[in-house]
């Protein structure tokens, strides 16, 4: 079964300072994994996202997200934190091998960002 | 491209009433919507999966009757909680995949907004 690990609820850093959210996951076929952000009062929006290929993803906002196999790790971050990355964080994979399509999200990290 | 849009946007209504909420994918064709509950500060909880043309699929623990969920085209998605209580009080989002693309990339998909629903 597969399943999504994200280390720390809430995670706080400096403005200027780098960011990094971890997440694991664990799958028995080749993981197809997402990071989302959600603003407060707001939908779902994809930061970026892993298929195959390239283990460095680039997303938008400056983000971008390394999959290593190795570690079951797709952990996120951000060379600078802006005020306007406060927001929660979501990691998800994509449960492929049922055919449904379904994600399992990550229980979420919380941003704060600190003038 | 790949938006998806949720009316309304937030609703309050009185207990025992319905409340209808749709599901719309503005520039792409949904072979798949999904419908998630957010309780406050927690992650997304999938309620159904469906597909057009046929019965939604809901996850263990839903009650189908109690959330209808129709999805009469390739565009549009309708939740509907029936006879609402203040327990139904939630935030409600959906999402939507297209089924195109090559390979897995038709796995991706898009958020609506979501509404925020409050029972009295």
């Amino acid at each position: 079964a597969q399943s999504v690990t994200q280390l720390g609820s809430h995670v706080s850093v400096s403005e200027g300072a780098l960011v990094l959210l971890r997440c694991n996951y664990s799958s028995s076929v080749p993981p197809y994994l997402f990071w989302y952000v959600q603003y407060p009062n707001q939908g779902l929006q994809l930061l970026l996202k892993y298929t195959t290929g390239a283990t460095l993803v680039k997303g938008i906002n400056g983000f971008e997200a390394e999959f290593k196999k190795s570690e079951t790790s797709f952990h996120l971050t951000k060379p600078s934190a802006h005020m306007s990355d406060a927001a929660e964080y979501f990691c998800a994979v994509s449960e492929s091998p049922s055919g449904t399509y379904k994600y399992i999200f990550g229980t979420g990290t919380r941003l704060k960002v600190l003038a | 491209g790949a938006v998806v849009s949720q009316h309304p946007s937030w609703v309050i209504c009185k207990s025992g009433t319905s409340v209808k909420i749709e599901c719309r994918s503005l520039d792409f064709q949904a072979t798949t919507m999904f419908w998630y509950r957010q309780f406050p500060k927690q992650s997304l909880m999938l309620m159904a999966t469906s597909n057009e043309g046929s019965k939604a699929t809901y996850e263990q623990g839903v009650e189908k009757d109690k959330f209808l969920i129709n999805h009469a085209s390739l565009t549009l998605s309708t939740l509907t909680v029936t006879s609402a209580h203040p327990e139904d009080s939630s935030f409600y989002i959906c999402s939507a995949r297209s089924g195109l693309g090559s390979g897995r990339a038709k796995e991706t998909q898009y958020f609506g907004p979501g509404t925020r629903l409050l029972v009295l």
